[in-house]
C-alpha cells in the first residue's frame, strides 16, 4: 500500500488563488520531506526540503514567499502556492525518506496536477 | 559533487524486445543506487535498488547490477511489454536524510 499520501491529486483554480497541497507519511515518521516540481516531459526539480519543527531549506531559484512550506508534525508537510499564476501550473510531487541509513529509498506521493487559469 | 547521468530517450521498442537503459554515476564514498518508474499522471514508484557493489536489484523482470568499477547501474529487461511504457529514473543516495539525486529520466515506449 501507499507509504506517502498526497492530496489533492488535481486542482484547477483561478489566477490569484492560493493552493495548499498536503503530504502525509503513512508508514513512518518523517522529520524530513521533499517537494519536487515536474514540467511536462522533464525531470524532477527539487524545490525544497521540509524539516519538521524548523524552516524549510529551499533550492536556489525557488521563491520562498511563493511556495510556503510547513512541516508541523512528523507525518505531515504542506506546500502552499500563494497567489498562483498560470506559470505556476505544474505537477508537484512530495516524498519522504526514512531516517538512518543512506540505503533508504524515497517514497513518493502520487502528485498534484495544478492548473491555474 | 554527486551526479547521475542516464541515457536520453525516448526509447522505442516492440513488445518482447530486450531493454537496456544506461545509468552512470559520480559519487564519493559508497552510495546506494535506485531505479524508479513513473507511469503517466502518477508519482514515482521504486522499481529496484542496490546498496553495495555487485548487488543486483530485481523486480517485475527488471534487473540492475551495481558496478563500482564502471560506476554504472544499467537497467535491463529481457522482454518488455506494452505496460512497461513509462519514464524511468536512475537515482543515487549518498547521505541519510537527504534527497536522492536523480537522473533526467528516460521515456520508454513499447508498441504491440
Amino acid at each position: 500500500g501507499a507509504v506517502v499520501s498526497q492530496h489533492p491529486s488535481r486542482v484547477i483554480c483561478k489566477s490569484g488563488t492560493s493552493v495548499k497541497i498536503e503530504c502525509r507519511s503513512l508508514d513512518f515518521q518523517a522529520t524530513t520531506m521533499f517537494w519536487y516540481r515536474q514540467f511536462p516531459k522533464q525531470s524532477l526539480m527539487l524545490m525544497a526540503t521540509s524539516n519538521e519543527g524548523s524552516k524549510a531549506t529551499y533550492e536556489q531559484g525557488v521563491e520562498k514567499d511563493k511556495f510556503l512550506i510547513n512541516h508541523a508534525s512528523l507525518t505531515l508537510s504542506t506546500l502552499t502556492v500563494t497567489s498562483a499564476h498560470p506559470e505556476d501550473s505544474s505537477f508537484y510531487i512530495c516524498s519522504a525518506r526514512r531516517e538512518g541509513l543512506s540505503n533508504q529509498p524515497q517514497h513518493f506521493g502520487d502528485g498534484t496536477r495544478l492548473s491555474i487559469l | 559533487g554527486n551526479s547521475v547521468t542516464q541515457m536520453e530517450g525516448p526509447v522505442t521498442l516492440s513488445e518482447e524486445a530486450f531493454l537496456t537503459i544506461n545509468c552512470t554515476y559520480t559519487a564519493t564514498g559508497y552510495p546506494s543506487l535506485f531505479w524508479y518508474v513513473q507511469y503517466p499522471g502518477e508519482g514515482l514508484q521504486l522499481l529496484l535498488k542496490a546498496t553495495k557493489a555487485d548487488d543486483k536489484g530485481s523486480n517485475k523482470g527488471f534487473e540492475a547490477t551495481y558496478r563500482k568499477e564502471t560506476t554504472s547501474f544499467h537497467l535491463e529487461k529481457g522482454s518488455v511489454q506494452v505496460s512497461d511504457s513509462a519514464v524511468y529514473f536512475c537515482a543515487l543516495g549518498a547521505q541519510a536524510g537527504t534527497a536522492l539525486i536523480f537522473g533526467k529520466g528516460t521515456t520508454l515506449s513499447v508498441s504491440s
